[in-house]
């Protein structure tokens, strides 16, 4: 297993609510990626932070955004939750550099069901 | 914009045999990474293999390696020598260096039968 952690591992919200996922990435990474995987798909990319900044972002709304602290670890905030957000939520952790980026190490995910 | 096709959902394979699953790209940048994933049913997601867009030598891990056609925008993944193990979802993803934005295939589930 890597040295990423995400929690909590299972949460259920109603539609409306907000919801924060915690990351919490692998020593020496500096870079935050967080992916929405709906069953039977791919990741869906949601954005990157790098050194607590937005790096890249996916097509996702305002609602979801993110913090990346000092330490590297991250988290993801999720307004006005839909039925559609319903999905296991991975983080993922890496070295980027000016020259290209180490490979992303995955958490286990948060698996979000909205009622 | 940046895409990912896995032509194949499902194959399967006969333990000690070989596969090879598809993936072609897009993506108007040159400087980029190619990956391939595997995701058990457990679900953590682990690393396979990686390509840099800039090296031409395909790259090897143990049983996995990769057939990387730059021009034709192909990145196959060969397993040899498969293990019950290996049984998974595999995905490809890209990594655009510039825009730091990744694209993932929708995944090939992989099947080895004893």
């Amino acid at each position: 297993e890597t040295g990423v952690t995400q929690s909590p591992t299972h949460l259920i919200k109603t539609r409306g609510q907000q919801v924060t996922l915690r990351c919490s990435s692998q020593s020496g990474h500096n870079t935050v990626s967080w992916y929405q995987q709906a069953l039977g798909q791919g990741p869906q990319f949601i954005f990157q932070y790098y050194r607590e900044e937005e790096n890249g972002r996916g097509n996702f709304p305002p609602r979801f955004s993110g913090l990346q602290f000092p330490n590297y670890s991250s988290e993801l905030n999720v307004n006005a939750l839909e039925l559609d957000d319903s999905a296991l939520y991975l983080c993922a952790s890496s070295l980027l550099f000016r020259e290209g980026t180490d490979t992303q190490y995955f958490g286990p995910g948060t698996r979000l069901t909205v009622l | 914009a940046q895409t990912v096709t896995q032509s194949q959902p499902e194959m399967s394979v006969q333990e000690a045999e070989t596969v090879t699953l598809s993936c072609t790209y897009d993506t108007s940048e040159s400087n980029y990474y190619l990956f391939w994933y595997k995701q058990p049913p457990s679900r953590q997601m682990i690393l396979v293999i990686r390509q840099e867009a800039y090296k031409q030598q395909n790259a090897t891990e143990n049983r996995f390696s990769v057939n990387f056609q730059k021009a034709a925008k192909s990145f196959s993944l060969k397993i040899s020598d498969s293990q019950l193990g290996d049984t998974a979802m595999y995905f490809c993803a890209l990594f655009n260096t510039n825009a730091g934005k990744s694209t993932f295939g929708d995944g090939t589930t992989l099947t080895v039968k004893p």
